[in-house]
């Protein structure tokens, strides 16, 4: 199986911060990399397929970047709607394993 | 709009089998190139990808599960199910099925776009 690893585990930030979220595969796999956004007692929500490309939907301050074996969610301007649980998946090969996630909180 | 609405019992018995149905509405789940698939998450924890069916019937399972994991689909009824066998306390988690979508073909974009709200399932006797 492909791991992902994601970092940090957590992190404080404050409304208007840029945040960056990395993940770090165990082997190359393009720029087949999703993130997803959950919230609290909810289901995930897609934010960024393919490595950079924005979900219908979703507000331009989130961004993606990496190809290969690592890669990054960018949140150009923290929300307060987006203090939340990220989480990274791979869709490179099955199973389609998903980091461990990063909870961003307020700080 | 397509929705996914998972739908079962919330409690099982140890060595029983979990049986749940994510029933779909606003899409036929034997038209067009998707796959449906079931993901769980215990509490407080992370993510785990369980395995899918294609609109064609083929599958893919976790094999962390794969001995004990079968999913099906109904296309008279528009649902596609999980089970899976002997289950223990571990099992306890939500459970979600979701719709996974090659958004742009050719661009490395399979993801799970539309997601059912989740059901809890609890092991216990």
């Amino acid at each position: 199986d492909i791991q992902m690893t994601q970092s940090p585990s957590s992190l404080s930030a404050s409304v208007g911060d840029r945040v960056t979220i990395t993940c770090r595969s165990s082997q190359s796999i393009s720029r087949y990399l999703n993130w997803y956004q959950q919230r609290p007692g909810k289901a995930p929500k897609l934010l960024i397929y393919a490595a950079s490309s924005l979900h219908s939907g979703v507000p331009s301050r989130f961004s993606g970047s990496g190809s290969g074996t690592d890669f990054a969610l960018t949140i150009s301007s923290l929300q307060p709607e987006d203090f939340a649980t990220y989480y990274c998946q791979q869709p490179y090969t099955t199973p389609h394993t998903f980091g461990g996630g990063t909870k961003v909180e307020l700080k | 709009q397509v929705q996914l609405q998972e739908s079962g019992p919330g409690l099982v018995k140890p060595s029983q089998t979990l049986s749940l149905t994510c029933t779909v509405s606003g899409a036929s789940i034997s038209t067009g190139s998707y796959y449906w698939s079931w993901i769980r998450q215990p509490a407080g924890k992370g993510l785990e990808w369980i395995g899918r069916i294609y609109t064609g019937g083929s599958t893919n399972y976790n094999p962390s599960l794969k001995s004990r994991v079968t999913i099906s689909a109904d296309t008279s009824r528009n649902q596609f199910s999980l089970n899976l066998s002997s289950v223990t306390a571990a099992d306890t988690a939500v459970y979600y099925c979701a719709r996974e979508d090659d958004i742009l073909p050719g661009f490395h974009s399979d993801a799970l776009d539309i997601w059912g709200q989740g059901t809890m399932v609890t092991v216990s006797s």
